[in-house]
């Protein structure tokens, strides 16, 4: 597709599980951020992708986080332990190098029961 | 800490009429400043953005005002549309590509 795809676009887990949520970029670009959109509130910055490594992992609220990007392209956002206060809708973006405008997925609607 | 605030937090205006949504930043090391546009179901998607070396950007209906002494940035949208029923997001970062700080967001109505 010509856009960001997230899957899966929504997920129901139980406390304590474990969680893997799937971002493919838009092909070539080189940039891929992740950011978590909480309801009635702006997107709030998780880690952030150049290439394979993590350039910024700044925002990832706790060691229950992670995120891998193993080849430059696709990333999964891994979340363990899950609590009730993870329920979000996690958005994935996608970016060329340095120019500014992030593309982004209609995201993944977390809700941890 | 948050660094970049946006008011009002909704908003409701005629067709035709101007939507003028505001933000203030702490942070001045920021120096791209993005608004995007999000709609339900959606993720934001990007409406028009400014940097410091300009006071104003203007892109059809979409203006952005910036003052940097103050340390805040506007959007205006000209002849509103039923359309342009929306939650919009003022942003900051400290350069282009790097991750962006964003606003706690502004729902407009349009009323036809």
């Amino acid at each position: 597709g010509a856009g960001v795809s997230q899957t899966p676009s929504n997920k129901v887990t139980e406390k304590g599980k474990y969680v893997e949520l799937r971002c493919d970029p838009i092909s070539g670009h080189t940039a891929l951020y992740w950011y978590r959109q909480s309801l009635g509130q702006g997107p709030e910055f998780l880690i952030y992708f150049q290439g394979t490594g993590a350039a910024d992992d700044s925002g990832l609220p706790n060691d229950r986080f992670f995120a891998v990007r193993p080849e430059g392209s696709v990333s999964t956002l891994k979340i363990q332990r899950t609590e009730r206060g993870d329920s979000a809708v996690y958005l994935c973006a996608s970016s060329l190098m340095n120019t500014g405008e992030l593309f982004f997925g209609e995201g993944s609607r977390l809700t941890v029961l | 800490q948050q660094q970049v605030k946006q008011s009002p937090q909704s908003l409701i205006v005629q067709k035709g009429g101007i939507s003028i949504i505001n933000c203030a930043y702490e942070n001045t090391a920021f120096d791209y400043f993005p608004w995007y546009q999000q709609f339900p179901g959606k993720g934001p998607a990007l409406l028009i953005a400014i940097r410091p070396d300009v006071s104003e950007k203007k892109e059809g209906r979409f203006t952005i005002s910036f003052n940097k002494s103050a340390k805040q940035f506007s959007l205006h949208i000209m002849d509103s549309q039923p359309g342009d029923s929306a939650t919009y997001f003022c942003a900051a970062s400290r350069a282009a590509g790097n991750k962006l700080t964003f606003g706690g967001g502004t729902r407009v109505l349009v009323k036809p």
